[in-house]
């Protein structure tokens, strides 16, 4: 079965930084994800990672440890736009991505 | 089309009615993937069609629900005599290519189906 578990709600303030952890077990893995969901539209991709390390892409980065199955998300200078669900995605060992329950996040003034 | 466009947005339907749900990917996208997502809850996989052939239909709850893609590129998704619990938003994801490489699927906005 595939595992994916991610903090449920958090909060951060305006102008600072967050950062969103993921954990994963899963039966193979081609890839780890990372979308933004505002309430009542589809999600949106961020990020994707296959190898360890770091990428960084503006504001957003996402870091992969494929030996510790473990990932984040790493959002700078926060706006209140970036208020939103976000979800992280495994791709195991076929083509769909399996997705976490997401994290709610709240950016407050 | 610029981006994947579902309809309905909204539906609402009386338990034990039959619902279709259509999906239009972006232009020449091989991949097409379904989703479900209940409230508060990350989406849950559905089925993969390549094309026109269904690869995987291996999240799809009961043989109550129905997919087809018989031209590779439409899709439409039937749920037969529909349950409260399958109550959820309805999403549709194409990708260009068709293998393991895509690195991205372009979701579309969903339909959010309702059984009262």
């Amino acid at each position: 079965g595939q595992n994916i578990d991610q903090p449920t709600e958090m909060t951060a303030t305006e102008g600072a930084i967050v950062q969103i952890n993921c954990t994963y077990q899963t039966s193979g893995f081609n890839g780890l994800f990372w979308y933004q969901q505002h309430a009542g539209e589809a999600p949106t991709f961020l990020s994707y990672n296959v190898l360890d390390g770091l990428e960084e892409k503006g504001r957003f980065s996402s870091f992969l440890s494929r030996s510790k199955g473990y990932s984040y998300l790493l959002l700078k200078e926060l706006q209140m736009k970036d208020s939103a669900s976000y979800l992280c995605a495994v791709r195991a060992s076929g083509y769909a991505l399996n997705f976490g329950k997401g994290t709610s996040l709240l950016v407050t003034p | 089309g610029a981006g994947v466009s579902q309809s309905p947005r909204y539906k609402v339907a009386k338990r034990g009615q039959d619902v279709a749900l259509r999906c239009d990917p972006i232009s020449g996208h091989v991949s097409l993937f379904w989703y479900q997502q209940a409230l508060g809850q990350g989406p849950e996989f559905l089925t993969y069609f390549q094309n026109e052939a269904q690869l995987d239909k291996s999240g799809l709850p009961s043989d109550r629900f129905f997919a087809e893609r018989p031209e590779g590129s439409v899709s439409t998704l039937k749920i037969q005599r529909t349950q409260q619990e399958d109550s959820a938003v309805y999403l549709c994801a194409s990708s260009l290519v068709g293998f393991m490489g895509d690195t991205e699927a372009f979701f579309g906005q969903g339909t959010r189906l309702t059984v009262v």
